[in-house]
């Protein structure tokens, strides 16, 4: 079984920027978040895909924006990049919730992105 | 809104000693889970522990339990027999709403003396 991958690991880009980072969800996981963890804190959701379909939204500008592939992998896109963008990006998969049921999220390595 | 709050920035304990993460909560919700996540230096984020709320009784994992007070909003981590290995950033979070997006703490940071 493959676990969450995420590509780049690394990146740097300059204010003004676009950029693109990628993931791909655990084998049999149709649901996948976002979320973007500044340095000593605690993870931020950004947004969830499930079937293709954002479902779900945090408090980010539309400026940060998405895709979900029919094999489940996801695209997370930051236009007109700040230095406040600098972070961990995570990606999670996890099969959708369920009635009560609420499934693990798996989490990748993350792709550090800094902004200079 | 949905909030989680971790208190203790960092805390140390010595091998093989006890430990207890603090964390409390608040949210108008009636249904929601409750996680403890471990962050190694490598950054992979990996799941420690949860507990549904409609669960009266606290959820064990080897060496890991919590105490859930669902009155006062707390949940709190208890580690035993630390571990080198155990130390860490560990975070507390909660679920919101229907899509299961988590709400995280600020993190504690667990150091293990040998």
């Amino acid at each position: 079984e493959t676990g969450v991958t995420q590509s780049p690991t690394h990146l740097i880009k300059t204010r003004g920027q676009q950029v693109t980072l990628r993931c791909s969800s655990q084998s049999g996981h149709n649901t996948v978040s976002w979320y973007q963890q500044a340095l000593g804190q605690g993870p931020q959701f950004i947004f969830q895909y499930y079937r293709e379909e954002e479902n779900g939204r945090g408090n980010f500008p539309p400026r940060f924006s998405g895709l979900q592939f029919p094999n489940y992998s996801s695209e997370l896109n930051v236009n007109a990049l700040e230095l406040d963008d600098s972070a961990l990006y995570l990606c999670a998969s996890s099969l959708p919730p369920s009635g009560r049921a609420v499934h693990e999220q798996f989490f990748g390595p993350g792709t550090r992105l800094t902004v200079l | 809104a949905q909030t989680v709050t971790q208190s203790q920035p960092e805390m140390s304990v010595q091998e093989a000693e006890t430990v207890t993460l603090s964390c409390t909560y608040d949210t108008s919700e009636s249904d929601y889970y409750l996680f403890w996540y471990k962050q190694p230096p490598s950054r992979q984020m990996i799941l420690v522990i949860r507990q549904e709320a409609y669960k009266q009784q606290n959820a064990t994992e080897n060496r890991f339990s919590v105490n859930f007070q669902k009155a006062a909003k707390s949940f709190s981590l208890k580690i035993s027999d630390s571990q080198l290995g155990d130390a860490a950033m560990y975070f507390c979070a909660s679920t919101s709403g229907n899509t299961g997006k988590l709400i995280f703490g600020q993190g504690t940071t667990l150091q293990v003396k040998p």
